[in-house]
């Protein structure tokens, strides 16, 4: 069964303080994915596409990879507007282009 | 460019009612998704229209439906509401393509009392 694993669940750091989050999948003919930002009362708001395995994206102080079984969000020196739930999401090949979303981790950047 | 709008952006109903939420797609957007979030389950897929037609659907009771219009904003119907039905909805429009970016709208809170 197509599968999107997100952890930590939720993660406490101080401002500075680099980490990552992981998103781990299984599906058939992964096609892209996807992270996304969501602030709490509010539509998730897009971040990266990622197409294959090896390839890199950043923006500001996130930075996102893929290999052929997980992503990880890199957050470099975050601020305490950095916290938000970030969402992982695959478009797998063989569902009918259906998007599966990960549940989530919830940062929280302490000043 | 304007973003996904939703109405209402909050809703109380009784059980047994029925209720109308509706979605604007960014402008030149065909694709219209939407996706039930809830604190245990996330974000879960409703249905996706394209072009007035639903593409794919997830795993929902048929009190669930929807449509598409040829403007491509998008209605979606919840009837005989229960309890379990709050929840956040939220619709995504895409240029569909694959893969595809969807961006999502604010949502629209339900609450079922």
């Amino acid at each position: 069964e197509d599968q999107v694993t997100q952890s930590p669940e939720a993660l406490r750091l101080q401002e500075g303080e680099s980490s990552s989050l992981n998103c781990s999948y299984t599906v058939s003919g992964l096609r892209g994915l996807f992270w996304y930002r969501q602030d709490p009362g509010k539509g998730p708001e897009f971040l990266f596409t990622l197409y294959s395995a090896g390839e890199e994206k950043e923006k500001e102080r996130l930075k996102a990879t893929l290999t052929k079984k997980e992503s990880f969000l890199h957050i470099t020196a975050p601020k305490p507007e950095d916290s938000a739930t970030y969402l992982c999401a695959v478009q797998a090949g063989d569902r009918d282009d259906k998007i599966i979303f990960g549940k989530g981790t919830r940062l929280h950047i302490l000043p | 460019k304007a973003g996904v709008t939703q109405t209402p952006r909050y809703l109380i109903k009784t059980r047994g009612q029925q209720v109308t939420l509706s979605c604007s797609p960014i402008s030149g957007h065909r694709s219209v998704s939407w996706y039930q979030q809830t604190p245990g389950q996330g974000l879960q897929f409703l249905f996706e229209y394209f072009s007035e037609t639903q593409r794919n659907k997830g795993n929902f009771p048929g009190r669930f439906s929807g449509r598409q219009f040829s403007n491509s904003r998008s209605e979606m119907n919840v009837s005989t509401l229960e309890l379990g039905d709050s929840a956040l909805y939220l619709c995504a429009s895409s240029q569909l393509g694959s893969p595809y970016e969807q961006y999502f709208g604010p949502g629209t809170r339900l609450t079922v009392t």
